[in-house]
């Protein structure tokens, strides 16, 4: 059974750092490209970032471009993401989702965990 | 960035009613469209890919439709379950990009 278990959510400061972690399990991690989809309170899904299954290749939403940075470490099966000068619009509950495709990425998502929530509030 | 605009944005119906979900691209997607069921207090499930592919164990209910710019997601016959919020996804142009969504509630 595919499992994707996401950690480091918290309350933070505005211009302030938090690191977001994913640990998968119940399937093959380094063959999979995986992202990063938030969800402010009541409002939809928001795409915002991806990383290849070798980290050769990452995309960024336009809203966290510079900020934010997507990273994975297959030996320990995780997906992690920094995330720095935390703005308010940064809250949102934040899941990591894996890529249906098993080479390349095909840009949409079969597997979702159960989230973790960011609070960006002085 | 592709803009998907769903409608409408809630819709009542009665078990057993069949239901039309709509979503309309800015851009054609060609058939990369997928749709995604979410119940409060869950993540979001996969349902359809390629506009019309069930994801598994998906029940034959649930049909999509379309290509590309506009999009229908068909529940043949509503079941208590089916109450949610029904998200349309591209994914042929980066980013990827979701409606606002169409939430299902019991009338």
């Amino acid at each position: 059974e595919v499992q994707l278990v996401e950690s480091g959510g918290n309350l933070a400061q505005p211009g302030t750092s938090l690191r977001l972690s994913c640990v998968a399990s119940g399937f093959t991690f380094d063959e999979y490209a995986m992202h990063w989809v938030r969800q402010a309170p009541g409002k939809g899904l928001e795409w915002v970032s991806t990383i290849s299954w070798n980290s050769r290749y990452i995309a960024y939403a336009d809203s966290v471009r510079g900020r934010f940075t997507i990273s994975r470490d297959n030996a320990k099966n995780s997906l992690h993401l920094l995330m720095n000068s935390l703005r308010t619009e940064d809250t949102a509950l934040y899941y990591c989702a894996r890529d249906v495709g098993t080479s390349g990425w095909s840009g949409y998502f079969d597997s979702w965990g159960q989230g973790t929530l960011v609070t960006v509030s002085s | 960035e592709i803009v998907m605009t769903q409608s409408p944005a809630t819709l009542s119906v009665s078990p057993g009613e069949r239901v039309t979900l709509s979503c309309r691209a800015s851009l054609s997607v060609i058939t990369n469209l997928a749709w995604y069921q979410q119940k409060p207090g869950q993540a979001p499930r996969l349902l359809i890919y390629g506009t019309s592919t069930r994801a598994t164990g998906i029940p034959a209910r649930f049909s999509g439709s379309g290509s590309g710019t506009e999009f229908t997601l068909t529940i043949s016959s509503l079941q208590s379950e089916d109450f949610a919020v029904y998200y349309c996804q591209q994914y042929n142009n980066s980013p990827p990009s979701f409606g606002g969504g169409a939430k299902v509630e019991i009338k």
